[in-house]
Formats: structure tokens, sequence, C-alpha cells
């Protein structure tokens, strides 16, 4: 079945790296993803990795996927309270359909 | 930087009163999606075009939702009668090529 898994809430000090967990059930999905909402807003692809590949990273974040246990994790370096939002995660399985994990609540403090 | 333009931005109504929203995807985006998010939750889908043609619309409540996009580019989405638990956010997508896709700003629609 599709379902994704995320905790819902992570609280972190300014300049602290950040990790964003999400559990997956669908095998097949091609492609993870990583999506920021901020309060009132509609959602922006942070960053997207290919099923065959293990990390990708860009800038500040981090992405790393486990095949194996269907884990996806979002790193954070540097965390800036502009990062402050709801992450995310995101995947396709051969329904073509994207589907939403249900949200971690990121809140960074100074 | 092209976006995903959505109106209105937010919508309140009267349960059994009807209401659209509207979507411009990313120009040259030939496939559009909308997404309906309720409080605390991730999107889920509610249909998808692919240029003019409706490709899944398996949770689109159809006795009261319907969507259309008819050349192919712009896109509306209409609820009638609209219920207490319609209330939500809409949200509008498009892709160039189905892996990635990129969101408007959202309806916030609120039935009283």
């Amino acid at each position: 079945g599709e379902d994704v898994e995320q905790s819902l809430f992570l609280s972190v000090r300014e300049g602290d790296s950040s990790v964003i967990n999400c559990t997956y059930t669908d095998s097949s999905s091609t492609y993870l993803y990583w999506y920021k909402q901020e309060p009132g807003a509609g959602l922006q692809l942070l960053t997207y990795i290919f099923s065959n590949m293990d990390m990708k990273q860009d800038q500040r974040l981090t992405v790393l996927l486990n095949k194996k246990d269907k884990h996806l994790s979002l790193r954070i370096a540097d965390t800036q309270t502009g990062d402050s939002a709801i992450y995310f995660c995101a995947e396709i399985p051969n329904t073509d359909k994207l589907i939403f994990g249900t949200g971690t609540r990121l809140q960074v403090f100074p | 930087e092209a976006e995903v333009a959505q109106s209105p931005r937010y919508k309140i109504t009267e349960k059994s009163q009807a209401v659209a929203f509207w979507c411009d995807p990313i120009s040259g985006h030939a496939t559009l999606y909308w997404y309906r998010q309720i409080l605390g939750q991730g999107p889920e889908l509610l249909v998808q075009f692919q240029d003019e043609s409706v490709v899944d619309d398996s949770q689109l409540p159809k006795d009261r939702f319907s969507a259309e996009r008819l050349k192919g580019v712009d896109s509306t989405l209409k609820i009638q009668p609209a219920e207490l638990g319609d209330s939500a956010m809409y949200l509008c997508a498009s892709s160039p090529m189905g892996y990635e896709q990129y969101f408007g700003p959202g309806t916030r629609l609120t039935v009283t």
C-alpha cells in the first residue's frame, strides 16, 4: 500500500543541524521528494532524489536514501530561523501519483 | 522566475453555495494537478490533467466537484454545493515532465 510517515515535530537551535526523517512503504517509487510549506503558503519543491541514488547534496541540504529500510532523510546544515516551516516527504509509486506524508513542523529557536 | 498562479487566495462561502477556483500553470507545463490539503495533513490529489484531458480523477467527489482545462492551459475547479467538510486549502500544481511538480500559493476555502 501507499503510506508515507513522518514525525510531527522537530525543534532545533539556530546554527545546529536539523534532520527530518521519513519512511515510505512502496519500493517501486522512482523519485522521492522534500517540499517546504510556510504558514498559509503553497508547497516549495526543495529537492528530490532518484531511487538509484544514496545521497544528494544541494548547498545546505543533504538527502539520504536507504532503499533497504525505505527510509529517507533531509539534513539541513546551519539551520536558520527562516527554515522554520512544515516539511513534507513525498513519493511517486508506480501509480504516478504523488503521495505526501503528514509533514514535520520544524521550529528553529535562537 | 515563472510561478503557478491561483485565485482567489481566500474564499469564505456558506454551505450549499457554489464556489470556483482558478489556476494558471507555468507556461509550457502540460500537466496540471489539483490537490486538497486539510489542516494538519499532506496534500491529496483530486484531479490530474494532461493538456486538456483528465488523466486521474479517482479521488474527485464527482457528485459535487468538477474540474476543467478547456484549452489545455488554465483550469477551474468548482464545488457545488459546498459542504462544511470542504473547508481546506486547494492547491494547484503544474509539471513539465511529471516528476517535478511546482505548486501555486493555494486557495484557502472556509465553508460556514
